[in-house]
């Protein structure tokens, strides 16, 4: 069974950098795109950007001037990097797998990271 | 590039079958759009109910279908139950942009 769990902070100082990270288990992240969509409080969901497992990025332009995303395939894990965040970055933050050719549908979900931005 | 449109609740009574739309698909020529739908509860995250704009994942309800037309798709929900109750989102990945993109979601009330 896939399992997705993220880590990081919960609060995060507006300007400051978030750094996210998911660790997957049951699966290698080899042959997917591995993706991180964020949920603000009472609102829908934002996909923000995914990562395929040969370092390939995409990224929604509303935050591509601020997002990395990068992978560590020996701990099995990716990790998101969103600079200069203000408080319309506080969401709840979710890695997910995202299977490519005929599907690119986000199959298996991590439960999420809250992250509140304020000083 | 702007997020889906869908309606931002609908109702039906136990027994009964809902269709939720979701509106606003690429129309790029040459283009080919993969259509998702997602079932969220209240503090949990989503599922995947539907990908490529009618399959069902393995262990998904009969009960839950998709369908597409132009630059609109739809979920129906038949045969409404009480569990039923929670948000969906549609989503879509266009192979010209190689993005994603969210509905608004729908809240899903069984009365």
């Amino acid at each position: 069974q896939v399992q997705l769990q993220e880590s990081g902070p919960g609060l995060v100082r507006p300007s400051e950098t978030l750094t996210l990270t998911c660790v997957v288990s049951g699966d290698s992240l080899g042959g997917f795109y591995w993706s991180w969509i964020r949920q603000p409080p009472g609102k829908g969901l934002e996909w923000l950007g995914n990562i395929l497992y040969d370092g390939t990025t995409n990224y929604n332009p509303s935050v591509k001037s601020r997002i990395t995303m990068s992978l560590d395939t020996s701990k099995n894990q990716f990790s998101l990097r969103l600079t200069s965040v203000a408080a319309a970055d506080t969401a709840m933050y979710y890695c997910a797998r995202m299977r490519g050719s005929g599907f690119f549908s986000n199959d298996y979900w991590g439960h999420g990271n809250m992250v509140t931005v304020s000083s | 590039q702007s997020a889906l449109t869908q309606a931002a609740s609908v109702s039906g009574s136990p027994g009964q079958s809902v269709t939720i739309s979701c509106t606003g698909l690429s129309t790029d020529f040459g283009a080919y759009t993969y259509v998702s739908w997602y079932q969220q509860y209240p503090g949990k995250a989503p599922k995947l109910l539907i990908y490529n704009v009618d399959t069902r994942p393995s262990g998904v309800s009969s009960r839950f279908s998709g369908s597409k037309s132009g630059t609109s798709a739809s979920l129906t929900v038949s045969d409404l139950q009480a569990d039923d109750e929670a948000d969906y989102y549609c989503s879509s990945y266009t192979t010209t942009t190689t993005h994603v993109l969210f509905g608004g979601g729908t809240k899903l009330t069984i009365l």
